[in-house]
């Protein structure tokens, strides 16, 4: 089955770090870049972070730049995404995205986990 | 960075009615970087429409997309009980690629 499962959510308190991870299946991982989108309590969806194939190019959302770090192991077939120095306002459910390549061209993120709940609070 | 607006921000309708979804870029999205989510609640989110106006696969064709330039729009010709959710544009042109902040579809 084609799959993404994040792990790692949790409970933390201010200041704390956390490291998620997204396991893929049923497809062939190296071949697709990949995002994490976070979409926090009462508030609509958020992109956070990007990652190529090979992990030549990463972008981050200026909200979470200097603290958050992602990458990725292809031969594991899993997507990271390392939490720094978090903030009440990191709070959200988490998910990692594929992005899809269309035959015109053009890209989506056309598969998605069921996310992981971060909460910060003390 | 490119910012997406979304109106409305609730549309109530009838189950039958048609629903007409707006996006609007701050500056020009090449179409083939506009996409559309459909959001339940406890759900991931699901691709909808890409290419600004392409079903995603398992869409059924009551869901289309147009637009282009700075002005997007989803409509869904006659509402089934399963498209009441919120729905995204969002932009992959250009990093960051930033979602409108969601119409809501909810019931009359």
């Amino acid at each position: 089955e084609v799959q993404l499962v994040e792990s790692g959510g949790g409970l933390v308190q201010p200041g704390g770090s956390l490291r998620l991870s997204c396991a893929a299946s049923g497809f062939t991982f190296s071949n697709y870049e990949m995002n994490w989108v976070r979409r926090a309590p009462g508030k609509g969806l958020e992109w956070v972070s990007y990652i190529s194939s090979y992990s030549t190019t990463i972008y981050y959302a200026d909200s979470v730049k200097g603290r958050f770090s992602i990458s990725r192991d292809n031969a594991d077939n899993s997507l990271y995404l390392q939490m720094n120095s978090l903030r009440a306002e990191d709070t959200a459910v988490y998910y990692c995205a594929r992005l899809d390549y269309y035959r015109s061209g053009t890209y989506a993120m056309g598969l998605w986990g069921q996310g992981t709940l971060v909460t910060v609070s003390s | 960075e490119i910012v997406l607006t979304q109106f409305p921000g609730t549309l109530s309708l009838s189950p039958g009615e048609r629903a007409t979804l707006s996006c609007r870029a701050s500056q020009s999205v090449t179409s083939s970087y506009l996409a559309w989510y459909q959001q339940k609640p406890g759900q991931a989110p699901r691709l909808v429409i890409y290419d600004a106006s392409s079903r995603a696969t398992g869409i059924p064709d009551r869901f289309s997309g147009s637009g282009s330039g700075t002005d997007f729009t989803l409509t869904i010709s006659r509402l089934e009980p399963e498209d009441f959710a919120v729905y995204y544009c969002q932009q992959c042109e250009s990093s960051p690629f930033t979602f409108g902040p969601g119409t809501k579809v909810d019931i009359k």
